[in-house]
């Protein structure tokens, strides 16, 4: 199948914990995004890159470190998990149309 | 930068009703408004978009409406069915890899 796909589905962690989420995209696309949703369900922009260079970082705190080793994989790097943090978080890639993956669940305790 | 105000946050139609969704934005620049349909536990997915050069368009049962002048869009379901329950975003950004500014999402009911 093509997709964005990202790995885990599900992630349970304590506080202070550093923890990395891993996306992949198989449709060829140039950009790839992070991006959280809260519990409001408010989606929001976190980084953008484009060909593995980093286009956007928006308001995020450096805790937070995106990784792309090539133009098919976005990883994302969160150090000293804090409550907050508790969201849902989508990848996602595009070249004209922006495809979201399935998303990664994140509870901090 | 853009803002997207998006409403009702909430929308319960009965099945076989219409269901229409507005959206405003702010950046002129903006030509480009997807519409995603976010279903429980899934990621959003295109339902829907439209580019600044056209003022509708249509497939099947939806629609979707844009005013460049006024600067809002709308999103309309025919035809209701309960498998329409979902979340609905708007978003807007100019064409090209901009990433797009989303509306805060429209969680639409559809009674059986």
């Amino acid at each position: 199948d093509t997709a964005v796909s990202q790995t885990p589905k599900y992630l349970v962690t304590q506080m202070g914990n550093d923890k990395s989420i891993k996306c992949e995209q198989n449709l060829g696309h140039d950009t790839m995004y992070w991006y959280k949703q809260d519990s409001k369900k408010f989606l929001k922009i976190m980084f953008s890159y484009n060909n593995k260079e980093l286009i956007i970082n928006e308001t995020v705190p450096n805790r937070f470190s995106p990784k792309s080793p090539d133009k098919a994989h976005l990883n994302l790097h969160i150090n000293s998990l804090e409550l907050g943090d508790s969201a849902v978080y989508f990848c996602a890639s595009s070249q004209e149309v922006i495809s979201f993956g399935p998303g990664t669940r994140l509870l901090v305790l | 930068g853009e803002n997207v105000e998006q409403h009702p946050s909430t929308l319960s139609v009965q099945e076989g009703d219409s269901a229409v969704i507005k959206c405003t934005y702010s950046d002129s620049a903006s030509n480009y408004f997807p519409w995603y349909k976010q279903e429980l536990g899934k990621g959003p997915q295109l339902i829907i978009d439209i580019r600044s050069n056209v003022g509708e368009k249509k497939d099947q049962r939806i629609a979707v409406t844009l005013n460049k002048t006024a600067k809002h869009f709308s999103l309309h379901i025919t035809e209701t069915q309960p498998e329409d329950s979902a979340v609905y975003f708007c978003a807007a950004g100019a064409s090209g890899n901009t990433p797009l500014v989303f509306g805060k999402g429209t969680r639409l009911s559809v009674i059986a």
